[in-house]
């Protein structure tokens, strides 16, 4: 499984955007990256996935060096609402029966 | 309604009694999965099936089986509950490679089991 480094958790406060840092070292050449959000007592929803350079959506930002050694999510703009766990996951698609769920970073919006 | 539906959403039960979680899901994929979460930490995979005759273990599938009855169906069985079975359990699918999705996993909203 390839594994993924990141913080345990973040403070922010809202309006601001928010940037969390994935660490991949051992991703392979296949390999995606996605990233998923969890709130308490729910399952976790995917959010975003790239393979190199910068995707955007309707929700976030992810951009990934040329190294892809490692990534980073933007949550432009956060609200109360973003208050979550997010999780980083480098695999294969389709593949998830290898991606590896750590403990993600835990987000904290204050007013 | 939910596409991946989750039964029950809470139980409580004694240690040694046989305990089954079940999952339908309407979203027409072929995989299903199985996973627990402890307070704190991630996911970890206990079982999936890409399809109905293809089940294979997961991470941690010591003391759990499961039956998938059909292409819309996976259920998860404990057969003799243990207190450190106590965790949030999630049910998830995904679509089979080749398909035409975003390769996303979806879920449920989980099965909260304690045992006594």
């Amino acid at each position: 499984l390839a594994k993924t480094t990141q913080p345990i958790s973040m403070d922010s406060y809202e309006g601001q955007e928010v940037n969390i840092t994935c660490s991949h070292n051992n991703i392979a050449t296949n390999d995606y990256i996605t990233w998923y959000q969890q709130f308490p007592s729910q399952g976790p929803r995917f959010i975003i996935q790239g393979y190199k350079t910068k995707v955007t959506n309707e929700v976030a930002s992810l951009f990934i060096p040329a190294d892809r050694k490692s990534s980073t999510l933007s949550l432009p703009r956060v609200s109360l609402s973003d208050t979550a766990v997010y999780y980083c996951l480098v695999g294969a698609p389709y593949n998830f029966n290898k991606f590896y769920f750590g403990s993600g970073t835990k987000l904290n919006v204050k007013p | 309604d939910a596409d991946v539906t989750q039964t029950p959403r809470n139980r409580i039960t004694k240690t040694g009694k046989r305990i089954m979680l079940e999952c339908s899901q309407t979203k027409g994929h072929d995989r299903m999965y199985w996973y627990r979460q402890d307070p704190g930490l991630g996911l970890r995979l206990i079982y999936y099936s890409f399809d109905v005759k293809d089940i294979n273990k997961g991470e941690i599938s010591d003391g759990y089986s499961v039956s998938r009855q059909a292409q819309a169906k996976f259920s998860l069985s404990l057969e003799s509950a243990i207190p450190n079975q106590t965790a949030l359990y999630f049910c998830a699918t995904s679509p089979g490679q080749g398909s035409a999705n975003t390769g996303e996993l979806f879920f449920g909203e989980g099965s909260r089991l304690t045992v006594l």
